[in-house]
């Protein structure tokens, strides 16, 4: 059964430094999301994007993420310079259709630490 | 805004009791509602959705969840725990407007099962 893979599944970095988080969403869905959860909270929406182009982004997403599609299969997350705050696990989820119930699949998620 | 919010963060039920696990959502709009499990370092896996019709819904793994609109529910049950059962659950709500795929999800409910 296909399913979304995400690499690598833990990292840790200094505080200050760049980070990318990378996701293989499945093969023929075209909308792809990325989720946090701090230890202990909520999982929490960060930002979706479809036909190379964020379509939404929470408050969360400020102007030290971005995010992109580089070669047709990975789609990733960058943090430019990460902050104490920024531990969390991040899930990368993809859907076929986008939108109207239709099922998000998530992948194992990456556990961000840092220091 | 959409919000959940689940009743209990730790459920505990002995093996072959009935599990029930509480959700309750806003939305200003019709819902698309979900439960989602997270395994110990896994990622989060479908168990079931309501998006329209009947408003049982059969998941699973033997899960099923009742949407109630008069009183904003989507509780999820389980007439007879297993021991694989054990996990966290999250409920979600996702609607339309311009937020078509964005999930918003609940703080999440770990499930003891007892021998």
């Amino acid at each position: 059964e296909p399913e979304v893979t995400q690499t690598p599944s833990h990292q840790v970095t200094q505080m200050g430094q760049e980070v990318i988080l990378r996701c293989v969403p499945i093969s023929n869905h075209l909308y792809f999301y990325w989720y946090r959860q701090i230890l202990g909270q909520k999982v929490e929406f960060l930002v979706s994007f479809y036909n190379n182009e964020i379509s939404e982004k929470s408050e969360i997403f400020d102007d030290q993420f971005s995010v992109e599609r580089p070669d047709g299969s990975n789609f990733t997350l960058k943090i430019r310079s990460t902050k104490l705050e920024d531990s969390a696990m991040y899930f990368c989820a993809s859907e076929l259709a986008g939108g109207k119930g239709d099922t998000q699949y998530f992948g194992p998620g990456t556990r961000l630490t840092v220091l | 805004a959409q919000s959940v919010t689940q009743l209990g963060s730790h459920v505990s039920v002995s093996e072959g009791a009935l599990v029930l696990l509480r959700c309750n959502y806003s939305s200003s709009v019709p819902p698309y509602l979900f439960w989602y499990v997270q395994y110990p370092n896994q990622g989060l896996q479908l168990l079931l959705k309501y998006t329209t019709g009947a408003t049982l819904v059969k998941g699973i793994n033997g899960f099923e969840a009742e949407f109630k609109k008069s009183e904003t529910s989507f509780h999820l049950t389980k007439p007879s725990a297993h021991m694989s059962d054990a996990a966290e659950y999250f409920c979600a709500v996702s609607g339309g407007g311009t937020s078509y795929g964005k999930l918003t999800f609940g703080q999440g409910t770990i499930l003891t099962v007892h021998p």
